[in-house]
C-alpha cells in the first residue's frame, strides 16, 4: 500500500523558515514525481511544488523564490524547505503522488498533512 | 492564469444522480481529474483523465468532458458520497489549478 506521512509543521513568526518532511513507503520513489499541495483554512487545495525523477523542480509562483523542494531516494523522503514564511502561508501541507498519461498530470494518493502557522 | 469554476452546493436525495460541473475556458481539450475530501480527511482521487476510475472507486462515480464544461456523475448517491469535491487540470502556462469547490449534501 502506498503511504505518504508528513512532518514538520508548526508555529512560526512571519520572516521564518520551516522544513517539511515526506516520508514515502509501499512504491519505488524514486521512480516518480511528488508533489506538495497545501490548502488554507475554508479553501481549497493549492499546487505548491513538484520534483521529477529526474530532480527537475517546479514552483507556484507564490511561492518561487523563496520555497525549495528537493528529494533524499536513499531514504526515501521529499523536503520543502520554507523562507520568508507569510501569514498568508498558513495552511495545511500535503505531499502527494504524481500519476500521469497523455501530457497531463493527477494526485494519488495524499498524504494526511501537516500543518503550518504563521503568526506572531 | 487558468481558472475552474464549480457550484458551490448541490444536494441530493439518497439514490438519485448528483452531477457536479466544472467550468473553464474550452476545458474540453484537457483533461480533468476529480476528487472527493470528506471533513477533516485528505482529498481522494475519484476520477482521472476525464473518465478513468483508479481501482477501489465504485462505478457510481464517472467523468465527462466537452466545450467549456467537465461533469463528475454521482449515480445512484449514498450518504457516505458527502464531501466536497474538486476538479484540477494540468495546463502547460498555469500548471495544476483546482477548481473552487463543491459541497454535495446528501438529504
Amino acid at each position: 500500500e502506498v503511504q505518504l506521512l508528513e512532518s514538520g509543521g508548526g508555529l512560526v513568526q512571519p520572516g521564518g523558515s520551516l522544513r517539511l518532511s515526506c516520508a514515502a513507503s509501499g512504491f519505488t520513489f524514486s521512480n516518480y514525481a511528488i508533489s506538495w499541495l497545501r490548502q488554507a483554512p475554508g479553501k481549497g487545495p493549492e499546487w505548491v511544488s513538484a520534483i521529477t525523477s529526474g530532480d527537475d523542480t517546479y514552483y507556484a509562483d507564490s511561492v518561487k523564490g523563496r520555497f525549495t523542494i528537493s528529494r533524499d531516494n536513499s531514504k526515501n523522503t521529499l523536503y520543502l524547505q520554507m523562507n520568508s514564511l507569510r501569514a498568508e502561508d498558513t495552511a495545511l501541507y500535503y505531499c502527494a503522488k504524481e500519476g500521469a498519461a497523455r501530457g497531463t498530470y493527477w494526485f494519488d494518493p495524499w498524504g494526511q498533512g501537516t500543518l503550518v502557522t504563521v503568526s506572531s | 492564469s487558468y481558472v475552474l469554476t464549480q457550484p458551490p452546493s448541490v444536494s441530493v436525495a439518497p439514490g438519485q444522480t448528483a452531477r457536479i460541473t466544472c467550468g473553464g475556458s474550452n476545458i474540453g481539450s484537457k483533461s480533468v481529474h476529480w476528487y472527493l475530501q470528506k471533513p477533516g480527511q485528505a482529498p481522494v482521487l475519484v476520477v482521472y483523465d476525464d473518465s478513468d476510475r483508479p481501482s477501489g472507486i465504485p462505478e457510481r462515480f464517472s467523468g465527462s468532458s466537452s466545450g467549456n464544461t467537465a461533469t463528475l456523475t454521482i449515480s445512484r448517491v449514498e450518504a457516505g458520497d458527502e464531501a466536497d469535491y474538486y476538479c484540477q487540470i494540468w495546463d502547460r502556462s498555469s500548471a495544476h489549478v483546482f477548481g473552487t469547490g463543491t459541497k454535495v449534501t446528501v438529504l
